[in-house]
């Protein structure tokens, strides 16, 4: 099974700030990696797929990028709605989630 | 626009089964696969099984081999997951999630989820 390490488990910014979150894999996933975000109480929502897609009415301000084993999920400038966990999921062998990042009010 | 709506929470005793669904609209069910994916108490989000609801075929994680059932009602816009054998460790909130591959190619991403429904297994 492909592990996914999410890091850092949590990330303490202030809006406006940029949040860089860094998704591991235990072996390549090519570009087969999408990010989810999830508030209290909510679904997640889809936000990148297959590294570097934004998913419909995603702002721009959500970006990915990376390949193989290492992804990055920016967000370029922290809305308060943003506040939130993000997880990595990968569609390579199986489907396998992060753990999460969450991005709390610093 | 999508909406996918479950079936309200469930308490169950250990060695029971149970059953949720999941009712879509706004699309094209017969379209696209659908994916059960559960959250449970500090874990990860680990994925069930999926439904071909167009021809009804499903696969399922070799965890819940012999455990799960997944089917549809394609009249009806209905999924449903069914899970036997429950303990303590089944304590989840279990979510359907729509497959963005359309004409129900399995792409393995969620573009849409359900609103999860709370399955708690308790003697």
């Amino acid at each position: 099974e492909i592990v996914l390490t999410q890091s850092p488990a949590t990330l303490s910014l202030s809006p406006g700030e940029r949040a860089t979150l860094s998704c591991r894999a235990s072996q390549s996933i090519v570009s087969y990696l999408a990010w989810y975000q999830q508030k209290p109480g909510q679904a997640p929502r889809l936000l990148i797929y297959d590294a570097s897609n934004r998913a419909t009415g995603i702002p721009a301000r959500f970006s990915g990028s990376g390949s193989g084993t290492d992804f990055t999920l920016t967000i370029s400038s922290l809305e308060p709605e943003d506040f939130a966990v993000y997880y990595c999921q990968q569609r390579s062998d199986g489907l396998t989630f992060g753990g999460g990042t969450k991005v709390e009010i610093k | 626009q999508v909406l996918l709506v479950q079936s309200g929470a469930e308490v169950k005793k250990p060695g029971a089964s149970v059953r949720v669904s999941c009712k879509a609209s706004g699309y094209m069910f017969t379209d696209y696969t659908m994916h059960w994916v559960r959250q449970a108490p500090g874990q990860n989000f680990e994925w069930m099984g999926w439904i071909n609801i167009g021809n009804g075929n499903t696969k399922h994680s070799q965890k819940f081999q012999g455990r799960v059932t997944i089917s549809r009602d394609a009249s009806a816009r209905i999924a449903y997951m069914d899970l036997s054998s429950l303990r303590s460790e089944d304590t989840a909130v279990y979510y359907c999630a729509r497959d963005r591959g359309e004409y129900n190619w399995n792409y393995g991403t969620f573009d849409y989820w359900g609103q999860g429904t709370l399955v708690t297994v308790s003697s």
